[in-house]
């Protein structure tokens, strides 16, 4: 699987959009991006997924660049429950090779009041 | 969310006990897994299950053994663990293999 950047911290005040951005340079053409958070000693939980087109759900927008070299994750009206670390993870798509998540060390958002 | 529970979510433990983890989906998934998150590291990936048979086994000391009776539940045998061995222990669930996994709440595990 792709190797991902993301900074390791980010502020951002509640009711504005927090824009969390991943690179990853190295992805290939059947790698897919996935965005998961974890909040304080709790398991993962998963946002949001894609492959090359945006997507949005009830809780995010992903953004991805048209070379695919980097994406967004937009959360649009962040409030203090959104505190928490942020993990931005390529992989393949399925039956395309290892099954497990890769984490890494993720990107830890502050929702100010 | 009851989608992925976990049992029991605290425990503290000897080095010479013997304890299991319980992990039970309700999602009608196929495929689960065990990860580790130790502190201030990130989550490592221990087991995979399919079908209930272990596809993946990222190179787990003995001391941890999985059991995968049904698709439904996995276990976490534990015996003569360390004290490094004190960490979150997760487990997740997926349709199939690498489908979107969905993790449970996690077993806090303390080894004095």
């Amino acid at each position: 699987d792709a190797k991902t950047t993301q900074p390791p911290s980010m502020d951002c005040a509640e009711g504005r959009a927090a824009n969390l951005p991943c690179n990853h340079s190295t992805i290939s053409g059947n790698e897919y991006v996935y965005w998961y958070r974890q909040i304080h000693s709790q398991g993962p939980q998963y946002i949001i997924h894609g492959l090359k087109n945006n997507e949005t759900n009830e809780m995010a927008s992903l953004i991805i660049t048209e070379d695919r070299k980097s994406s967004t994750l937009i959360l649009p009206h962040a409030t203090l429950r959104d505190t928490a670390v942020y993990y931005c993870i390529v992989r393949v798509a399925p039956g395309g090779g290892a099954d497990g998540l890769t984490f890494g060390k993720g990107t830890h958002l502050i929702i100010q009041p | 969310e009851t989608g992925v529970t976990q049992t029991p979510r605290h425990l503290v433990m000897g080095m010479t006990n013997k304890k299991s983890l319980k992990c039970e989906q309700h999602l009608g998934h196929n495929a689960m897994y065990w990860y580790k998150q130790s502190a201030k590291k990130p989550l490592e990936l221990m087991f995979v299950y399919n079908f209930k048979e272990q596809t993946e086994n990222n190179s787990v000391p003995s001391r941890f053994s999985p059991e995968c009776p049904n698709s439904s539940h996995l276990f976490l045998h534990l015996h003569t663990l360390q004290p490094e061995d004190s960490a979150l222990y997760l487990c997740a669930s997926s349709q199939a293999p690498s489908e979107t996994q969905y993790f449970g709440p996690g077993t806090r595990l303390l080894v004095l």
